[in-house]
Order: structure tokens, then C-alpha cells, then sequence
């Protein structure tokens, strides 16, 4: 069954440093999205992605985010100056063409760790 | 945007027995989401509706979708170990092309 992955898994980085993390999502798969989920807390909208152009994006997408498909297969978050309350796991997801808003497929996750 | 309310936040239950969760909102929703989440992983959809009163299962879960538009239960038959994770409910922001989730119910199962 098709999935969407994530690496890494772990990524462990130093407060004011930049990351990338990036995202696979299912081949045919047309809409693309970020989560966090900061430990025990609920599942967070970050930013939705269509046509190569953000479509949404929540207060917590600010300015030290940005999203990119730079090849037609990898989805990728960049935070460019991490701060501590940046630690949590982030989830990419994806949906397909002819599917509802609700079925959204989600990857395995990046926990990320801001020293 | 529109605010899920999830209960109970936790349940601890024995193997065998139902288990009941609900999700309200304040105001109307048009989709209705149940996904788990196994620690470590990314949420699983279970269970979507799509219509005022519909009732869907999936096996030994069953959920529906409120009359009223504004909430959603889903239920668990006869529990098993492997039902432990945390469950959320989840809908389309309105108007937005995102989706929101509520705080989940964390489930635990005694064998």
C-alpha cells in the first residue's frame, strides 16, 4: 500500500539553527500538508500546499517557515532559525485528487529536537 | 477556526469492554473525522462521515455524525490490547483547505 514518508525520523539541532524536513507523499497525491504535534498535545495545522503555492496557513506559520517541492516527488519544511518551542513532531500529509478534505494520509513523523 | 472538543481526555478499561468518545463543536461541521494515533506514528484515519445522522463502522468501531451537525461519537466493541493509542476526531476548517483536530482520547487497555 502506497505511503507517505518522512525523514529523518530524529533530527536533533541547536537553537538558532536551520532545518529541513522533508516529506515524500504519495505518488499521485495532489494536496500536500504540515502538522505538529508538541509532545501530549493535540495534532496542529501548519500550512497546506496545492498547485505549488501555499493554500493555507495557521498563525504558527510564520516567517521562519517555508515550504517547497522542489522536484515534483519531495515536500520539504524548513524552519530557518529554530527556537526551542519549535521542538515537536512534525507530520506531512497528503491527500489525493477525487478524495474529501477528510482523508488526509500522514507520514510516520520527524521529532525534532531544539537545543 | 472552529474548536473540536474532545472527551473524555482518557480512559482506562479492561479487554472486552465497549468504550464510548465524543467529539462537539461549537459551531456546524459537514465532515466528520475519527483517526488513532500509535505512539510514534502519524494518525490513521478509521472512520469518516460525511452526512448529518450517518452512522458508519469499521469493524468493531462504530461512529456517527450528529444530527445536529455539531457532534460525533465513536464507539469501540469489545476492546483489545492493541486498541490502546489516542484517538482524535477531526474536521474541515470552513472556508479553509485544512483540517483541525481535537485534543484526542488517550485509550489504555488491561489485559
Amino acid at each position: 500500500e502506497p505511503e507517505v514518508t518522512q525523514t529523518p525520523s530524529h533530527q536533533v539541532t541547536q537553537m538558532g539553527q536551520e532545518v529541513i524536513l522533508r516529506c515524500v507523499p504519495i505518488s499521485n497525491h495532489l494536496y500536500f500538508y504540515w502538522y505538529r504535534q508538541i509532545l501530549g498535545q493535540k495534532v496542529e495545522f501548519l500550512v497546506s500546499f496545492y498547485n505549488n503555492e501555499i493554500s493555507e496557513k495557521s498563525e504558527i506559520f510564520d516567517d521562519q517557515f517555508s515550504v517547497e517541492r522542489p522536484d515534483g516527488s519531495n515536500f520539504t519544511l524548513k524552519i530557518r532559525s529554530t527556537k526551542l518551542e519549535d521542538s515537536a513532531m512534525y507530520f506531512c500529509a497528503s491527500r489525493g485528487p477525487r478524495q474529501g478534505l477528510g482523508k488526509l494520509f500522514f507520514g510516520s513523523g520527524t521529532q525534532l529536537s531544539v537545543l | 477556526g472552529q474548536q473540536l472538543n474532545q472527551s473524555p481526555q482518557s480512559m482506562f478499561i479492561q479487554e472486552g469492554e465497549d468504550v464510548s468518545m465524543n467529539c462537539t463543536s461549537s459551531s456546524i461541521f459537514n465532515t466528520w473525522l475519527w483517526y488513532k494515533q500509535d505512539p510514534g506514528e502519524g494518525p490513521v484515519l478509521l472512520i469518516a462521515l460525511y452526512k448529518a445522522g450517518e452512522l458508519t463502522s469499521n469493524g468493531r468501531l462504530t461512529a456517527q455524525f450528529g444530527i445536529t451537525r455539531k457532534d460525533s461519537f465513536l464507539n469501540i466493541s469489545a476492546s483489545i490490547p492493541s486498541d490502546v493509542g489516542i484517538y482524535f476526531c477531526a474536521g474541515p476548517d470552513w472556508g479553509n483547505n485544512d483540517m483541525r483536530f481535537g485534543a484526542g482520547t488517550r485509550l489504555t487497555v488491561k489485559p
